[in-house]
């Protein structure tokens, strides 16, 4: 495998379920990023973590749990997820840098949930 | 106010001509980062391009290019030669700030189609 990969790529479950969303990247990168992407609006970032520490939590909800058990992988947990949740969801990394700003970050494919 | 605007509605170009997408930006920080990505249907974003706001020169990747305009806060993505494969979603993205305080932020996208 190499990149960023996601499983399961699509998901769909109801509104009483827990499910988890893995992210895992292949690239030595020290940093990784849950982002959603729904229908008609920007890119919004979810959590940030730096060398397996959270640093950014972006005002998400508790339904959404993070957990990065080491710096090449990164976990999302849902529970009790409302139909409005519905959305792709992006993983990301980057290898972070001491020019931030030249830190790019590389995507996976995303899962694609559907909460019912 | 939006940190990035990318107006333009959906783009159609003939293939092998070569189009430009637009994008503008608003900062008030002096140094900063610029990129592109493609996201095609299967909903991969895929980095392009990157341009730092020191950086004298163009950035090109390539048949992709990246026509900076300091002064007027816009970097648009000009694609030579389109191909079928270039038909996706393309975002540009900004990251302001210093360390982990560095927030990488998408506009909404533009539509791009290209014509046998």
């Amino acid at each position: 495998e190499t990149g960023v990969t996601q499983t399961p790529r699509h998901l769909v479950m109801g509104m009483t379920n827990k499910k988890s969303l893995k992210c895992e990247q292949h690239l030595g990168h020290n940093a990784m990023y849950w982002y959603k992407q729904s229908a008609k609006k920007p890119l919004e970032l979810m959590f940030v973590y730096n060398f397996k520490e959270q640093t950014e939590n972006n005002s998400v909800p508790s339904r959404f749990s993070p957990e990065c058990p080491n710096s090449s992988h990164l976990f999302l947990h849902l529970h009790t997820l409302q139909p409005e949740d519905s959305a792709l969801y992006l993983c990301a990394s980057s290898q972070a840098k001491g020019y931030r700003r030249q830190e790019t970050q590389y995507f996976g494919p995303g899962t694609r949930l559907l909460v019912l | 106010a939006q940190k990035i605007t990318q107006t333009q509605p959906g783009m159609f170009v003939q293939e092998k001509e070569a189009v430009t997408l637009d994008c503008t930006y608003d900062t008030s920080d002096q140094s900063y980062g610029l990129f592109w990505y493609k996201q095609p249907s299967s909903g991969e974003m895929i980095f392009l391009i990157y341009q730092g706001s020191y950086d004298e020169q163009n950035a090109t990747e390539g048949r992709y290019s990246l026509n900076f305009q300091k002064a007027r806060k816009s970097a648009n993505l000009v694609i030579s030669a389109s191909q079928l494969g270039d038909s996706a979603m393309y975002f540009c993205a900004m990251r302001e700030g210093t360390g982990a305080n560095s927030k990488l932020t998408f506009g909404k996208g533009i539509t791009l189609s290209v014509r046998p």
